[in-house]
């Protein structure tokens, strides 16, 4: 089975500075999908970043982007430029391709890590 | 605009009562699902539906029910069976099950008295 581990439940950071989020999964497949989903206090869930495993070029997006190591089975966003709209729960998540077997669709999501943005 | 709605946004219920959480799309999504969260964990798939008038269990199906007449609807219903059904609960919608993007919406606040 699927797991996705996020070793730091929080951390903090000043603005402007640069802040990286760790996050590390196992699987035995070869094709898959890793997404960072974002939860400020209102609780939505917000998608920030998504890379596909076949793809060797890491995933970029304004000012966050991954660090992907497939061989280490790890997947840790960078946030350059931290703004205070960045203060929520961020999830690192998982999902093996439709026809893979299991639940089709299914986004197994790591424990968050809570991530504070002082000014 | 188009989007997930969920209501209620908080809702109580009593110990031993059914409750239904309502979940509506106008994305013109096939694919629905429902998950669970609680404090500290990350989401758990709870059922998932591909198309109308199909869905799916999920990892933590026991205790709930789903329905999926309405391309737009997808209600999930906590039935008393659900030991622990205090929690946060967030529907979510992609345009099909093989595309990996899924929407979601605002979340229910589920509170057993």
């Amino acid at each position: 089975a699927q797991t996705v581990t996020q070793s730091q439940p929080e951390m903090s950071v000043q603005e402007a500075e640069t802040v990286t989020l760790s996050c590390t999964y196992d699987t035995s497949e070869n094709n898959y999908y890793l997404f960072w989903y974002k939860q400020p206090p209102s609780r939505q869930m917000i998608l920030v970043i998504r890379q596909e495993a076949y793809k060797q070029q890491n995933a970029t997006e304004n000012r966050f982007s991954v660090n992907f190591q497939k061989a280490a089975k790890s997947f840790s966003l960078k946030i350059s430029d931290s703004q205070l709209g960045d203060t929520a729960m961020y999830f690192c998540a998982f999902m093996k391709p439709v026809n893979y077997g299991g639940s089709q669709g299914n986004l197994i999501f790591g424990k968050g890590t809570k991530l504070s943005v002082k000014p | 605009d188009g989007g997930i709605t969920q209501s209620p946004k908080y809702l109580f219920r009593k110990e031993g009562q059914n409750v239904t959480l309502s979940c509506e799309q106008n994305l013109n999504h096939d694919a629905m699902y429902w998950y669970r969260q609680d404090p500290g964990q990350g989401l758990r798939l709870i059922y998932y539906s591909q198309i109308v008038n199909d869905f799916q269990k999920g990892d933590i199906a026991e205790g709930y029910s789903v329905s999926r007449e309405k391309k737009e609807s997808f209600p999930l219903t906590v039935t008393s069976a659900q030991k622990n059904p205090t929690a946060f609960y967030l529907c979510a919608s992609s345009i099909s099950v093989s595309q990996n993007q899924q929407f979601f919406g605002p979340g229910t606040r589920l509170t057993v008295l």
